[in-house]
């Protein structure tokens, strides 16, 4: 299948702090990449929707200024946490949809994030 | 009523027999159904892809859809201790746009 990769896998960081997590399609282009986030044991919980070059589409309750999201190239999403607080300590995982595929959708290995 | 329901397990079986994982919904727009698989602090790994109501195989998986009565399934075969993970059904509507994730069925094969 396809290759989506995330960068960084583990990332530590005081309250307050701005956090970048890339996702890249490795061997294909991706023009919709989402973003994900789970709590332990939960499932799932879809953050937002990333159509390369428009803006982000957020879902409910979800804070657009808190979680940035840029895909500024068909390869290349990115997820910055800004002003990082302790409740924001979570999986992030971000997959990505092959470009006139048949919708299949492939996951990076995820970003665990922990604020201090 | 929740999109997607699974029951969440555990699911415990000994090595060597067929597991059953299930998942019902209710929006009838979805059409598309994936099942993946997510060990502990690992993203989700697609398994298995389908489309229209029927079975459908791959090795030691087979998914089969039911769209009349709204419920799907994944079977797999002669199951291993590596097949211990967190099962999730997730149905996709025609439009290519949301997927919607089932909670995951816990499974643990015990060897």
């Amino acid at each position: 299948g396809a290759v989506v990769s995330q960068h960084p896998s583990w990332v530590i960081c005081k309250s307050g702090t701005s956090v970048k997590i890339e996702c890249r399609s490795l061997d294909f282009q991706a023009t919709t990449m989402f973003w994900y986030r789970q709590f332990p044991k939960q499932s799932l919980m879809l953050m937002a929707t990333s159509n390369e070059g428009s803006k982000a589409t957020y879902e409910q309750g979800v804070e657009k200024d808190k979680f940035l999201i840029n895909h500024a190239s068909l390869t290349l999403s990115t997820l910055t946490v800004t002003s990082a607080h302790p409740e924001d300590s979570s999986f992030y995982i971000c997959s990505a949809r092959t470009s006139g595929s048949s919708g299949e959708l492939f996951f990076g290995e995820g970003s665990r994030l922990t604020v201090l | 009523q929740k999109e997607v329901e699974q029951d969440p397990g555990p699911l415990s079986v000994p090595e060597g027999a067929i597991v059953s994982l299930n998942c019902t919904y209710s929006n009838s727009a979805f059409q598309y159904f994936m099942w993946y698989r997510q060990y502990s602090r690992k993203g989700p790994e697609l398994l298995m892809y389908t489309y229209s109501s029927g079975n459908k195989e791959d090795g030691r998986f087979t998914a089969q859809v039911d769209k009349s009565s709204k419920y799907i399934s994944l079977f797999i075969r002669d199951s291993q201790p590596s097949d211990s993970a967190t099962y999730l059904c997730a149905p996709l509507e025609a439009s290519y746009q949301k997927v919607t994730f089932g909670t995951g069925t816990k499974l643990q094969v015990i060897p």
